[in-house]
């Protein structure tokens, strides 16, 4: 079975604070792919990043990085110097390959207040 | 710009009456579709996987008659919530795939907001 874990149910910090988001998923699959959305409160899906099962290398994009580690399942994703427009809810999920069907976690609300 | 149309972006009706969402591709040819829905503060549950020319793959619980979805082109599926009832209000969001490989980037809509009264 596949699943995410997004622990964090709500975050609040203050803006140009650090944060980052925690997602730990399950799979049987040995490639799968790994993905980060961004949902502000207008509703759509900002595509944010895709990893594969066979790239571990961390990745850095201005001030957003995600560290991939196959060892402990997990795809933990770093908003540096925060901003309050990086408020929303942030998704994690999961693509096993075989369907392309993206499996999802419960999610993140991020706060960032100026 | 969008690459994935979704129509309406908000819908109300009256208990009883059917609605139908439409999600587009705008310029590749989706060979699948997915139709996800999310209530307020969850996260989104698939619903089902629409393949063009061929009936979707309900997931489980969702009823299929009720949901109605029909692929009949490679840009162009559609969902019809037939007698929707208030427990239909929710955000119904489309995505697409182009089929050209495994674990490709999907495109999602800007989502449909329902609200059954």
């Amino acid at each position: 079975a596949q699943k995410v874990t997004q622990a964090q149910t709500e975050i609040s910090v203050v803006e140009k604070e650090d944060v980052t988001l925690d997602c730990v998923y399950e799979t049987r699959d040995t490639t799968y792919y790994l993905f980060w959305y961004k949902q502000p409160p207008s509703g759509e899906l900002v595509f944010l990043i895709r990893r594969n099962s066979f790239d571990e290398q961390n990745e850095i994009s201005g001030r957003y990085s995600w560290n991939f580690q196959k060892s402990t399942s997990s795809f933990n994703f770093t908003i540096t110097a925060s901003q309050v427009v990086d408020s929303a809810v942030y998704f994690c999920a999961l693509n096993g390959g075989a369907t392309n069907k993206l499996i999802f976690g419960t999610g993140t609300l991020l706060a960032v207040q100026p | 710009g969008a690459v994935v149309s979704q129509h309406p972006s908000r819908v109300i009706c009256k208990s009883g009456t059917s609605v139908k969402i439409e999600c587009r591709s705008l310029d590749f040819q989706a060979t699948t579709m997915f139709w996800y829905r999310q209530f307020p503060k969850q996260s989104l549950m698939l619903m089902a996987t629409s393949n063009e020319g061929s009936k979707a793959t309900y997931e489980q619980g969702v009823e299929k008659d009720k949901f109605l979805i029909n692929h009949a082109s490679l840009t162009l599926s559609t969902l019809t919530v037939t007698s929707a009832h208030p427990e239909d209000s929710s955000f119904y969001i489309c995505s697409a795939h182009s089929g050209r490989g495994a674990g490709e980037k999907l495109f999602f809509g800007s989502g449909t907001q329902l609200s059954v009264l």
